[in-house]
């Protein structure tokens, strides 16, 4: 079945502490993205990958980073997290960037207290 | 950059009624318009999209206009079932090949 997958779908983790959250994804595509999801701000794109090891940022890249070692995954890593990066992330991939689908996980809720 | 604009931003109507959700862009040179569902804690799922050679496109109850000269499309969903209660999100490709997403519509269908 064709999906993309992210882990874990719940996250409550303390101020600074290092976490990762892991995107992958079967249909082959080229095109990954990350986003953040908060009431009344719609989907807004942090960083996105057109490809294995070409990575850029989107419009709200603070606090986070990405890589891209593999076609399939796409792993969210935030360094050192705040609570105002307490929201919800979907990580999303489509065979190109644009004017196509575009295919989204299951999503995970991040709080940080 | 493109900007998207989106209302609005909740909307109630009776079950069996029709609702209109409308979306306005910035970038003349935008040429993809997809439509997104979000149910509740669920994830976003494209439900409908357009491209900017078309001006209106169908799939049973759900139609999409697109008029390119006052640079708007919306989203029509006619007979409204209580299973489209949900948060749907208009999107721009734009200029630079970016997705732009509006900020969300909430529709709530009224029994």
């Amino acid at each position: 079945e064709a999906q993309v997958t992210q882990n874990p779908r719940y996250l409550i983790t303390v101020t600074g502490k290092k976490l990762t959250v892991t995107c992958s994804q079967n249909m082959n595509h080229e095109y990954m993205s990350w986003y953040r999801q908060d009431p009344g701000l719609g989907l807004r794109q942090i960083y996105y990958s057109m490809n294995v090891e070409v990575t850029d940022k989107g419009d709200v890249p603070e606090g986070y980073k990405v890589s891209r070692k593999e076609k399939r995954n796409f792993p969210l890593i935030l360094e050192s997290p705040s609570p105002n990066q307490t929201s919800l992330y979907f990580c999303a991939s489509s065979y190109r960037q644009a004017g196509v689908e575009a295919f989204f996980g299951q999503g995970t809720r991040l709080t940080v207290v | 950059g493109e900007n998207v604009e989106q209302h609005p931003s909740t909307l109630s109507v009776q079950e069996g009624d029709s609702a209109v959700i409308k979306c306005t862009y910035s970038d003349s040179a935008s040429n993809y318009f997809p439509w997104y569902k979000q149910e509740l804690g669920k994830r976003p799922q494209l439900i409908i999209d357009i491209r900017s050679n078309v001006g209106e496109k169908k799939d049973q109850r759900i139609a999409v206009t697109l008029n390119k000269t006052a640079k708007h499309f919306s989203l029509h969903i006619t007979e409204t079932q209580p299973e489209d209660s949900a948060v749907y999100f208009c999107a721009v490709s734009n200029r630079d090949d970016k997705i732009i997403f509006g900020k969300g519509t909430r529709l709530h269908i009224l029994p």
